[in-house]
């Protein structure tokens, strides 16, 4: 049981290139979030999705689209990227809305 | 501001001696999470407290609740090395028709032997 995969660990972009970040989950939970970890700023939530086809915006949605084609998987997309989206990417998962979240291992990524 | 915001930002004590870290917030909860990440990894899930409990354990973990003051603890008892990593509380809160869970910033713990 792998729990929550995330693709890839680390990844450098130049400004303005565009990228996916894939996250996979085994466990058929039904909630998925992408969040993002500053320093000193805590985990902010971007986009997250409530079921399949689903997804709502999070607190810092800018700068960045997702999709849930199927439920296991929760793809986040940066279109342009910039230098402030520089960061390390969490995906999550929960089997019930009120569960608690099963976090992948994360994605770092620097924009330059 | 903040939802969730521990206290201290950073503790250092010694192996085997209790660290309690501290979560305050600010709007009504559903339910109230710590979570453990060690660097460089991924948040863990440790403990879950509703809004009509006091009181927690699991294993070394004590959390308690109180929500007239608006407040959580986490005790760790006999805290050994590995115990070293960032605690998080997350309080689960309904905004506008959804549920969320918002993170505070974390409290760092450092175990020295």
């Amino acid at each position: 049981n792998a729990g929550v995969t995330q693709t890839p660990k680390f990844r450098v972009l130049k400004t303005g290139q565009s990228m996916t970040l894939l996250c996979a989950q085994d466990m058929n939970h039904e909630y998925m979030y992408w969040y993002r970890q500053d320093p000193g700023m805590g985990l902010r939530l971007i986009h997250y999705s409530v079921g399949e086809g689903t997804t709502a915006k999070g607190e810092v949605p800018d700068g960045y689209n997702v999709s849930r084609l199927k439920k296991q998987n929760f793809l986040l997309g940066l279109e342009s990227a910039a230098p402030s989206q520089t960061s390390v990417y969490f995906c999550a998962s929960s089997y019930r809305v009120r569960d608690g979240y099963t976090f992948g291992s994360g994605t770092r990524l620097t924009v330059v | 501001s903040q939802q969730g915001e521990e206290d201290p930002q950073a503790l250092s004590i010694q192996e085997g001696e209790n660290a309690t870290m501290n979560c305050s917030y600010k709007t009504s909860i559903n339910n109230l999470q710590w979570y453990r990440q060690n660097s460089g990894r991924g948040l863990v899930h440790l403990i879950l407290i509703r809004s009509n409990e006091r009181e927690k354990h699991s294993g070394r973990l004590r959390v308690t609740l109180d929500t007239s003051k608006k407040s959580s603890s986490l005790l760790i008892t006999a805290s050994r090395a590995a115990d070293t990593a960032s605690y998080f509380c997350a309080t689960d809160v309904t905004n506008q028709g959804a549920q969320k869970l918002v993170f505070g910033q974390g409290t760092r713990l450092t175990i020295n032997p």
